[in-house]
């Protein structure tokens, strides 16, 4: 069946640093990518999505590039500030449906 | 409101008791489905609705799970004779639409089962 993995955290890393959190995934077909974020005491929200290959996704200083070759969705800022301390999921969706698989999630916290 | 509101928020049972865990989509919206989330994981799928209809429960773990959604707004996801196993964090999310992936979430209610 589908699955992601991504890596295990926490992150930790201060203010301005470059962040990268690897995702990979296994899915028969298709799949559209996702990432979202659960900041603390929130529910969780769509970060930024990708639909096809070579797809670039990006939302509030975050991208991230559908890369069928490498099956891998990796999230990237290049300067992260205190408020994005968070859970990062990686998601994706093959059915038609809209139903997401979830990886374990990924905590950054960044400090000032 | 304007999001997905979840209640109880906290929920407290003992073993062997029923509960049931209420989510109130974002008014429109199509696509709703439950999801259950162990602590320090992702969360993983258990039923989705459309409409009233429930077109997938491949992800409830037992028969002792249900979930309705009787007039295709307002949903229930019921636990009868629940075990400590059953402990999680229980998240509704709401989509305008199928097949789209852009899911709104609620903020969950947590179960604790003694």
């Amino acid at each position: 069946g589908d699955s992601v993995t991504q890596m295990e955290g926490p992150v930790t890393l201060s203010e301005e640093a470059f962040l990268t959190i690897n995702c990979t995934y296994t899915a028969t077909g298709y799949p559209s990518l996702f990432w979202y974020v659960q900041y603390p005491g929130e529910g969780l929200q769509l970060l930024l999505k990708a639909t096809k290959a070579d797809d670039k996704g990006s939302n509030k200083g975050f991208e991230a590039t559908y890369r069928k070759e490498t099956t891998s969705f990796h999230l990237e800022k290049g300067s992260v500030q205190v408020s994005d301390s968070a859970v990062y999921f990686c998601a994706l969706s093959g059915d038609s449906w809209g139903k997401l698989q979830f990886g374990a999630g990924t905590q950054v916290v960044v400090t000032p | 409101g304007a999001g997905v509101s979840q209640s109880p928020r906290y929920k407290v049972a003992k073993r062997g008791q029923d509960v049931a865990l209420r989510c109130d989509p974002i008014s429109g919206h199509v696509s709703l489905f439950w999801y259950q989330q162990a602590l320090g994981q992702g969360p993983e799928f258990l039923t989705y609705f459309q409409n009233e209809a429930q077109l997938d429960k491949s992800g409830l773990p037992s028969d002792r799970f249900f979930a309705e959604r009787p007039e295709g707004s307002v949903s229930t996801l019921k636990i009868q004779r629940t075990q400590q196993e059953d402990s999680a964090v229980y998240l509704c999310a709401s989509s305008i639409t199928m097949n789209t992936g852009e899911l709104f979430f609620g903020e969950g209610s947590r179960l604790t089962v003694l």
